[in-house]
């Protein structure tokens, strides 16, 4: 069984619309919690870290729930530009991340 | 700004050779980390080390070692190349210490075994 799990997508939206998805990990453990983004070709980004209580950093919003064992991440009023692939990463203690294989977005105009 | 590159972007290597992967980074971190990236997979950790000469297995070390005999080089070695190690391998850097999240990546190497 994989540590993190995500749904692949993609999700393809018109620019403007609200796109949302999920992932869920195994470790009950885990201290703390990330959005990454991967850019076609090219290397993964710290987007934002996940919050107990949730956060927002401009049009992006991340919740946690630790009961359930997930992890969200909402992007409000989408552009062609948040096109990548999301990826949730788990931090599992000082040194390792644990990272789910991706979620695809695709804004279309 | 924060800097962590690798040697080569594509490589193309025939079955059985030794191959050499090197990452520098710039930034002083104590971590370093191998990872390789396959479609379906998401990334897996093939090994880290968290200061000179020490090096930790990750999840998938098997046909792998490691070398860091320099704070800001770590170098990945794959002793006889097989077709199954081709992949997009990726370098990455980070402070220690749990308050120190973020991971820093290379651009990344497209390892191709014929």
């Amino acid at each position: 069984r994989k540590e993190v799990e995500q749904d692949p997508g993609p999700f393809n939206v018109p620019e403007g619309a609200t796109v949302a998805f999920n992932c869920t990990y195994s470790n009950s453990a885990s201290q703390s919690f990330f959005w990454y983004r991967q850019d076609c070709r090219k290397e993964p980004k710290l987007l934002m870290s996940v919050y107990s209580s949730g956060n927002e950093d401009g049009r992006f919003t991340a919740q946690l729930n630790r009961a359930s064992q997930y992890i969200s991440l909402l992007i409000r009023d989408s552009k062609l530009s948040d096109s990548a692939t999301y990826l949730c990463v788990v931090k599992e203690d000082d040194y390792k991340l644990s990272f789910g294989a991706g979620t695809t977005v695709t804004v279309r105009a | 700004d924060v800097k962590v590159t690798q040697s080569s972007r594509y490589l193309v290597k025939r079955t059985g050779e030794k191959v050499f992967l090197e990452c520098v980074q710039d930034m002083d971190h104590e971590n370093m980390f191998w990872y390789r990236q396959d479609p379906g997979l998401g990334l897996r950790l093939i090994y880290f080390s968290y200061d000179v000469k020490m090096k930790e297995k990750g999840d998938i070390p098997e046909g792998y070692s490691v070398s860091r005999e320099k704070k800001e080089r770590f170098s990945l070695i794959l002793e006889s190349a097989s077709t199954n190690q081709t992949s997009m391998y990726l370098c990455a850097s980070s402070l220690v210490g749990s308050s120190y999240n973020e991971q820093f990546f290379g651009p990344g190497t497209r390892l191709t075994v014929l």
